[in-house]
């Protein structure tokens, strides 16, 4: 069975400050991908990225960074110098197999105030 | 930039009706899949379809769910008899053939039952 933990349920912070959003998951495949999206107010899901479990390189685009450690079975996601328009649900997600489903995990909501 | 499409993006129904929720996926992609949110909650698979079968699905994805791709662009859930608890956000989701690729999810329909 295939699992992910976003413990972090909602973060408030104040523009331009640096956030990161936990994710952990679980699985027994040792072929896996791992993806962040966002979910703004207006409901849409939008893909950030995705890794691949023999990847494990750190990724920076723009104010974005993801961490990928498979020792802990994490792939966190940070922002820095937040923006309020970073103000939205996060989903960190899962996927084994050549077309399985995703699995997300419950969302972190995100709100950056002014 | 292709984009799966999805109508309408509101559907507001009686309980016990049937609906239709209707799908357009990116035209060169072979996986097709259809998540739900209820409102607060984290994504949820419902089901996934390749080579015109279900190759997988939920416990969610009961006798009163059912897809079909009746002419090779559009792909379509169906509820047959709906409960209050089908009311959600309904997301189509369409991937290449590549395994490591990212499912691209369309804008959603917010099904509303009463």
């Amino acid at each position: 069975a295939q699992k992910v933990t976003q413990a972090q349920t909602e973060i408030s912070v104040v523009e331009k400050e640096d956030v990161t959003l936990d994710c952990v998951y679980e699985t027994r495949d040792t072929t896996y991908y791992l993806f962040w999206y966002k979910q703004p107010p207006s409901g849409e899901l939008v893909f950030l990225i995705r890794r691949n479990s023999f990847d494990e390189q750190n990724e920076i685009s723009g104010r974005y960074s993801w961490n990928f450690q498979k020792s802990t079975s994490s792939f966190n996601f940070t922002i820095t110098a937040s923006q309020v328009v970073d103000s939205a649900v996060y989903f960190c997600a899962l996927r084994t197999g050549a077309n399985s489903k995703l699995t997300f995990g419950k969302g972190i909501t995100l709100s950056v105030r002014p | 930039e292709p984009e799966v499409t999805q109508t309408p993006s509101h559907q507001v129904t009686q309980m016990g009706q049937e609906v239709i929720l209707r799908c357009v996926p990116i035209s060169n992609h072979l996986y097709f899949y259809w998540y739900r949110q209820i409102l607060g909650q984290k994504v949820e698979f419902l089901v996934s379809f390749y080579n015109n079968e279900i190759s997988e699905k939920s416990e969610i994805f009961d006798d009163q769910f059912s897809v079909e791709r009746p002419d090779g662009s559009n792909f379509t859930l169906k509820i047959r008899s709906t409960k209050l608890e089908d009311s959600a956000m309904y997301f189509c989701a369409s991937r290449p053939g590549r395994e490591d690729y990212e499912q691209y999810f369309g804008p959603g329909t917010r099904l509303t039952v009463t």
